[in-house]
This record gives structure tokens, sequence and C-alpha cells, in this order.
């Protein structure tokens, strides 16, 4: 069974410019989280859908934001990027989503680098 | 406020020794607890998780102990091996939403 993919996996942008994250989930996986990882705030949470609807939402501003797809396939985007938003950006597939008893599967990640 | 911390940023360990990597948490509501283990220019990879209902959890040389009155939990890696220099991340889990700590490098040397 494929793992759960992302791409890019490098990117490179400019303060302003506005981005797109793709996650493809593991097939049969419903659930899709995203998480900002940097070395100063470890992971962060910043989204969860599933079946196409936002489930739950981390403490990050409008920028971020991200939809779900029929096939469970996710996108982020953030817009008017900043350059604090040079980050690693993990995206994670389950079953049924974060609950207690299901574990997440995650991607390599998407390095972004905002100049 | 973080609610999940990990307050040792590294930790340094002899091959053969055990690994005590420790994560602090403030939630009364988490009623699971997980740790994942990340190498470089990888996703974190989950290693072993623990109900609240529980206060220790095994499997092979990984051990997550449960305080739950000092909101304390601990992974223990006996014997530490050179394949397990990676950075640790502690989770706890409360209404669908996992909160991760900061992070552990753990580094063992041969």
């Amino acid at each position: 069974k494929a793992g759960v993919t992302q791409t890019p996996r490098y990117l490179i942008k400019t303060r302003g410019q506005q981005v797109t994250l793709s996650c493809s989930p593991i097939s049969g996986h419903r659930s899709v989280s995203w998480y900002q990882q940097t070395p100063g705030q470890g992971l962060q949470f910043l989204f969860e859908y599933f079946s196409e609807t936002q489930r739950n939402k981390g403490n990050f501003p409008g920028r971020f934001s991200g939809r779900q797809f029929s096939n469970s396939r996710s996108e982020m985007n953030v817009s008017t990027l900043e350059l604090g938003d040079s980050a690693l950006y993990l995206c994670a597939s389950s079953l049924e989503g974060q609950s207690s008893y299901n574990e997440q599967f995650f991607g390599p990640g998407t390095r972004l680098t905002v100049l | 406020d973080q609610q999940v911390k990990q307050n040792s940023p590294s930790l340094s360990v002899q091959e053969g020794r055990i690994s005590i990597l420790n994560c602090d948490y403030t939630n009364s509501m988490f009623d699971y607890f997980l740790w994942y283990k990340k190498y470089p220019a990888e996703g974190p990879t989950f290693l072993i998780s623990i109900s609240s209902i529980k206060d220790k959890n095994e499997d092979g040389r990984f051990t997550v102990f449960l305080n739950k009155s000092a909101k304390h939990l601990s992974l223990h890696i006996v014997p530490s091996q050179p394949g397990d220099s990676a950075v640790y991340f502690c989770a706890a889990s409360a209404n669908w939403e996992l909160t991760f700590g900061k992070g552990t490098l753990l580094t063992v040397n041969p």
C-alpha cells in the first residue's frame, strides 16, 4: 500500500506570494491533518479535514487555509507569505482522524523557504 | 501556552545504555499519549502509545511510562542503538486534536 505523498518536496517563494501544497493520503484514509514544523516551535497543528469538511483548526492566521477533495486528497494554501512561514509542512492521514485510537501516518513533508 | 513540553532539546547516550526521554503536559483532558520518531528529511513515524487508563506500555526495547498525577510521561529505550538517533516527539490527544512537544534530539554514540 502506498504511503502518504506530498508534493512538491521543496519550494522556494518570496514574501507576499502565495503557495499551494498537496497531500495524497493512504488509500482508504478519510482524515488528513496538516502540521507545521519549525526548529523553534516543533510540530504545530494547522487543521484537520475529514470527508471534505474541516473538522478542527489550530491557532494559525487566516492566511493558512486548506481543503479536501472527494478522493480525500488535500491541499493547503498560504497566502501573502512571510519569512516566518519558512518551515517543513507535514501532512498525516488516518482512517478516522486524530482520535485516540487511530494511528496517523505522516508524509515526508514539503520544505518551504520564503525569501 | 505550551500544553506538551519536552524540556530537554537534546540527549546523548552511549550505545547499549538506557535512553530516557521525558515529556510533561498541562491539559488534564488529554486521554492518549504517543511518541513519534523523526529522521531528517522524513515525516515522523509512530513509535509507541499509551492510554490514560494505563501507566505502562511496552513494545520490544521501547517502554512508555505515564504518571497521571504528575502529568508526566517518559519513553525508555533499552538498550539504545546508534540507529535510534533521531528526534523524538511526544504527543497528546484530546478532542480530535494531537498536540506535539518540540522534540528531543537523541544521539546514541557507538
